[in-house]
């Protein structure tokens, strides 16, 4: 069964800093890899997207993502914070062959400190 | 208005009344899901919309839980006899390729 791990729950950073949120896998078919982010009190919003291509992915924010096949991996990454990145970020596989429903790993909350 | 829409925002109710939660997708967008959030399980599969029909009801918990969409539009999660454990955010999403677009969710409370 396809899975998604988030390795880490938490992560306090302080503003300016850069931040890597790690992002796993498990399913070696239709990888098609997402990060959303959640803001309090509102729903999921899409950071970015991998459906092919370039391995390096850049979204919104100043965000960007590296699509590593042979480790499996899809981390989220920015070189420099803001207070307002803190929130919950999600990563997310689509899974083609079943009408193109998400999974989610577990979500990391990102404190940003001043 | 251009995004997902869900109704009510919140939504309290006693244990064992029934609740309908209601989606109003993107327009145009065939496709229609339901997620759960919840502290213990995170964010949850429920079930897939394509058109006016479900072909993957596969996330639903149990029996209580039933959706429906009409004119390939609006959608309603009705959850009957409802349990504390019931206590989430009921996402949706509606997508027309591979990106999915969330509504702000309902966050129900069964006291």
């Amino acid at each position: 069964a396809q899975s998604v791990t988030q390795l880490d729950s938490q992560v306090p950073v302080f503003e300016e800093a850069p931040v890597e949120l790690r992002c796993n896998y498990s399913s070696s078919v239709s990888v098609y890899l997402f990060w959303y982010v959640q803001y309090p009190n509102q729903g999921l919003q899409l950071l970015l997207k991998y459906l092919s291509g370039s391995t390096l992915v850049k979204g919104i924010n100043g965000f960007e993502a590296e699509f590593n096949k042979s480790q499996t991996s899809f981390h989220l990454r920015k070189p420099s914070v803001h207070i307002s990145d803190t929130a919950e970020y999600f990563c997310a596989h689509l899974i083609k062959a079943a009408g193109n429903k998400l999974t989610f790993g577990g979500g990391t909350r990102v404190l940003v400190k001043p | 208005g251009a995004g997902v829409s869900q109704s009510p925002s919140n939504k309290v109710t006693e244990k064992g009344k029934d609740v309908e939660l209601r989606c109003d997708p993107i327009s145009g967008h065939t496709a229609l899901y339901w997620y759960r959030q919840s502290l213990g399980q995170g964010l949850e599969f429920l079930i897939y919309f394509q058109g006016n029909s479900a072909p993957d009801k596969s996330g639903l918990p149990s029996d209580r839980f039933s959706a429906e969409r009409t004119g390939g539009s609006v959608s309603t999660l009705t959850i009957q006899r409802t349990q504390q454990e019931d206590s989430a955010v009921y996402l949706c999403a509606s997508s027309a390729h591979n990106e999915q677009f969330f509504g702000p969710g309902t966050r129900l409370t069964v006291l």
